[in-house]
């Protein structure tokens, strides 16, 4: 079946404009994760959400970022304002739960290049 | 939470067994033990788990050690494509069990 998509699969932008990343997980899948991955850095945590619940924003590094959830379904991510920094590899999961056996789907990412 | 404990590099030589090893002498009782992998240009791909007996699957076999203090994963017979870094993650029902945490995990290298 499809597995978890994500859009652009590169995007360049220049300081300071924002930039919006998509991400189309699994269908049937209630929890929804967006991870990053800067250059030589390890993955990080988010944000994340789950059903109608509020979601878990814990992992934001500023306000600059924000994500919503249309529908259960697709979600986007922005990025207002961006830096140099906040260049990295996006990445989306998705798991048909949220149980601490549940399986997180990875989509290819997004690769973010701030200039 | 739990830390895990990985090398940061490995060997392996095409079509022989690779054991991987890491360590978490913090885990909780209700800890489950993860393995994901990432290859290169790609989203992180489950790779297997469990929580006190050794399992086994398609890609690979957990061994966890009596104690829980650590775990090996095991590839049975390398190919070049098992070239990827490995992660060892713990997912418990206390702290921030939704999200995984990823450490620096184990660069995989298979020699052909």
């Amino acid at each position: 079946g499809a597995g978890v998509s994500q859009s652009p699969s590169n995007k360049v932008t220049e300081k300071g404009k924002d930039v919006e990343l998509r991400c189309d997980p699994i269908s049937g899948h209630t929890a929804l994760y967006w991870y990053r991955q800067s250059l030589g850095q390890g993955l990080e945590f988010l944000i994340y959400f789950q059903g109608n619940s509020a979601p878990d924003k814990s992992g934001l590094p500023s306000d600059r970022f924000s994500a919503e959830r249309t529908g259960g379904s697709v979600s986007t991510l922005t990025i207002q304002r961006t830096q140099q920094e906040d260049s990295a590899v996006y990445l989306c999961a998705s798991s048909l739960g949220a149980g601490v056996t549940d399986t997180q789907y990875f989509g290819p990412g997004t690769r973010l290049t701030v200039l | 939470d739990a830390k895990t404990t990985q090398p940061n590099s490995m060997e392996s030589n095409e079509e022989e067994p690779v054991h991987l090893p890491c360590n978490h002498s913090t885990i909780s009782g209700t800890d489950y033990i993860h393995w994901y992998r990432q290859l290169p240009s790609q989203g992180p791909e489950y790779v297997i788990h469990g929580l006190t007996s050794n399992v086994n699957n398609r890609m690979a076999s957990l061994a966890i050690a009596e104690d829980r203090k650590s775990s090996t994963l095991i590839l049975h017979r390398a190919t070049l494509r098992d070239a990827a870094v490995y992660y060892c993650i713990l997912r418990g029902f206390s702290g921030s069990a939704r999200q995984l945490t990823f450490g620096s995990g184990t660069q995989l290298t298979v020699l052909p």
